[in-house]
């Protein structure tokens, strides 16, 4: 199985200033159709997940552009350019190159 | 509206079963793969199983005690799960492949305990 590792597992941050959370994979997340099914989740206390970024860096529906990712192969990096106080919760990286799928074992991301 | 609603959780003795279901709206269900995802109290996002047209996917701890399938007559995800253990205890979420390569809705979850 492909495991999927975050880093930080906490991180406190200061009302509009940047978050970055790492991601790393144990093998390259490029299926064999060439994408890379790479994508982060939030998860608000009490409340399902909800998907924000797919295929690295592809902002879902709704979400706001503050939100963006990056990397390639192994390593990937979600990134909140200013955050505000409703982006508190656990972040979740997720990989679909593979079965069975696989996540990170989730970012809290809180407000200093 | 995309709308994904689990129903079936409770309490369950060790060694029970349960099915849940998740009823679907919104969308051309008999076309997209589905899943369900489960996740302990207080601990992160585990992968259960996956269909895709009839063919189910399992993770190994529930392979030959979880059974998915679906009635695309009704709209509604099913997880037969036998044989419960106290590590089943989660959350179980459905989730929708809807085009994206990854997880573009969810459901709100049912809760399921297995306790003596």
């Amino acid at each position: 199985d492909i495991v999927m590792t975050q880093t930080p597992l906490s991180s406190p941050v200061t009302l509009g200033q940047p978050a970055s959370i790492s991601c790393r994979s144990t093998q390259s997340l490029v299926h064999s159709d060439g994408n890379t099914y790479l994508s982060w989740l939030q998860q608000r206390p009490g409340q399902p997940p909800r998907l924000l970024i797919y295929k690295i860096s592809n902002r879902f529906s709704g979400v706001p552009d503050r939100f963006s990712g990056s990397g390639a192969g192994t390593d990937f990096t979600l990134k909140i350019s200013r955050v505000e106080a409703e982006d508190v919760g656990v972040y979740y990286c997720m990989q679909a190159t593979q079965l069975p799928y696989t996540f990170g074992q989730g970012t809290k991301l809180e407000i200093k | 509206e995309v709308q994904l609603l689990e129903s079936g959780g409770g309490l369950v003795q060790p060694g029970g079963s349960l099915r849940l279901s998740c009823a679907a709206s919104g969308f051309t269900f008999s076309i997209y793969d589905m899943s369900w995802v489960r996740q302990a109290p207080g601990k992160g996002l585990e992968w259960v199983s996956a269909i895709s047209g009839s063919h189910g996917y399992y993770a190994d701890s529930m392979k030959g005690r979880f059974t998915i399938s679906r009635d695309n007559s009704k709209n509604t995800l099913y997880l037969q799960m036998n044989s419960l253990r106290a590590d089943d205890t989660a959350v179980y979420y459905c989730a929708l492949h809807y085009g994206s390569g990854s997880y573009d809705y969810w459901g709100q979850g049912t809760l399921v305990t297995v306790s003596s």
